[in-house]
């Protein structure tokens, strides 16, 4: 089974409005991390938001939300105000502790595209 | 300052042969993690070296070594060389053996192998 899932290959959205990139994962550790990436073409992995399995709050890193509903085991991101330099394939990853190791699981990633 | 920083940009290989490509982190950075990101998919994580040593280790066949030199740069060796091994390489540089990457973790721009 796959430990995250993202169903969306492919979003478009406007410039200035706002998008949800949706992510899903599958765990039954109770401590574990889940994190959002962006890769422009250049190809490098950009940091964006995390979220913590015991954090209550969501959490935002300005233009940047993730809404994380722990008992649906969803995970989304949504980005506000988009802008043409969002345009990039968007990564949602989970760490988990197996045996005490945290190795990380990535999704297949959705690609973002910014209509002006 | 410079970031992450990889070596070569490109590479062609033949199967059957041997490659090695490098990474150079962060400063002040002494872990290195690589990963895998075949077309069309999320990065795979391969393994994490911290204090030249090997700490953690993803799916990944012995084919895909590595080493750590002491000024915390790394390299990444595969022989044997398959079709299914052309991917994007992605290295990741953070701090003291911590293995997601996060929020003090940079990745560098990969090196995408390509095997004829």
């Amino acid at each position: 089974a796959q430990k995250i899932t993202q169903t969306q290959p492919g979003m478009f959205v406007q410039e200035k409005e706002a998008v949800t990139l949706d992510c899903t994962y599958d765990t039954s550790d109770p401590s574990y991390g889940l994190f959002w990436y962006k890769q422009p073409s250049s190809g490098e992995m950009i940091f964006l938001i995390y979220q913590g399995s015991y954090d209550q709050q969501n959490a935002t890193e300005g233009r940047y939300s993730l809404n994380f509903q722990k008992a649906r085991k969803s995970a989304n991101l949504v980005i506000s105000a988009s802008q043409l330099g969002d345009s990039a394939m968007y990564f949602c990853a989970m760490r988990e502790a197996s045996g005490g190791s945290y190795i990380p699981t990535f999704g297949r990633g959705t690609s973002l595209i910014v209509h002006p | 300052d410079a970031g992450v920083t990889q070596s070569p940009t490109h590479l062609i290989k033949t199967r059957g042969q041997q490659v090695t490509l490098r990474c150079s982190p962060k400063s002040g950075h002494d872990t290195v993690s690589w990963y895998q990101q075949a077309l069309g998919q999320g990065p795979q994580f391969i393994f994490q070296y911290y204090e030249e040593e090997e700490r953690q280790r993803g799916n990944f066949p012995d084919r895909f070594s590595g080493h750590q030199f002491p000024n915390y740069s790394s390299e990444l060796n595969v022989n044997a060389l398959l079709l299914g091994d052309s991917a994007l390489y992605l290295c990741a540089s953070s701090l003291s053996g911590s293995l997601f990457p996060n929020t003090e973790a940079f990745f560098g721009q990969g090196t995408r192998l390509t095997v004829v």
